[in-house]
């Protein structure tokens, strides 16, 4: 079975903190990562996707290494609506996703 | 109007009933998707299709059937509902070209 890890958390930062999550995957056949944010029962919602050089997006930047199949999101000036949990997802190769079981972010004033 | 719809919100139905959650999308995608979300347990994909005719299981198809009326539906049934099936149930679309896909608002389901 194909499996992405995920540390749970939840993570408890202050407003303004920078924060890190990692996930690793175990198809190194995959070719597509994204991460997800989903907040307290409603749908997850894509994030960003993850590119093989890194991207950033405002405050957030994902980073892939391939080589130990891990990926990386940076969280930088967290804000309160920041907190939700967020969801590393990697493509299955038939062209279908596998979801960590996401971590919880929680950010206070 | 959102992309993604799905109907019932919520449901509370007994042991033994049959049970028909539907998709609608508006987004002109071929593919669409069927998960359940359980607490501790993440997303689990429960079947896809990629097309009207194409239906495929997914994970955890067993205690599910679906259907593909047309492009822009699909619909999941419970042929006979027991208390492990309670969790909340999201649809998704996505268009070949890309893997990124576009969720639902959820179904909660509570099988009593």
């Amino acid at each position: 079975r194909k499996e992405v890890e995920q540390d749970p958390g939840p993570f408890n930062v202050p407003e303004g903190a920078t924060v890190a999550f990692n996930c690793t995957y175990s198809n190194s056949a995959s070719q597509s990562f994204f991460w997800y944010r989903q907040d307290c029962r409603k749908e997850p919602k894509l994030l960003m996707s993850v590119y093989s050089s890194g991207n950033e997006d405002g405050r957030f930047t994902a980073q892939l290494n391939r080589a130990s199949q891990y990926i990386s999101l940076l969280i930088r000036d967290s804000k309160l609506s920041d907190s939700a949990t967020y969801l590393c997802v990697v493509n299955s190769g038939y062209s279908t996703l596998t979801f960590g079981k996401g971590t919880m972010l929680l950010v206070s004033p | 109007d959102a992309d993604v719809t799905q109907t019932p919100r919520n449901r509370i139905t007994k042991t033994g009933k049959r049970i028909m959650l539907e998709c609608s999308q508006t987004k002109g995608h071929d593919r669409m998707y069927w998960y359940r979300q359980d607490p501790g347990l993440g997303l689990r994909l429960i079947y896809y299709s990629f097309d009207v005719k194409d239906i495929n299981k997914g994970e955890i198809s067993d205690g599910y059937s679906v259907s593909r009326q047309a492009q822009a539906k699909f619909s999941l049934s419970l042929e006979s509902a027991i208390p492990n099936q309670t969790a909340l149930y999201f649809c998704a679309t996505n268009s070949g070209g890309t893997d990124t896909q576009y969720f639902g608002p959820g179904t909660r389901l509570t099988v009593l």
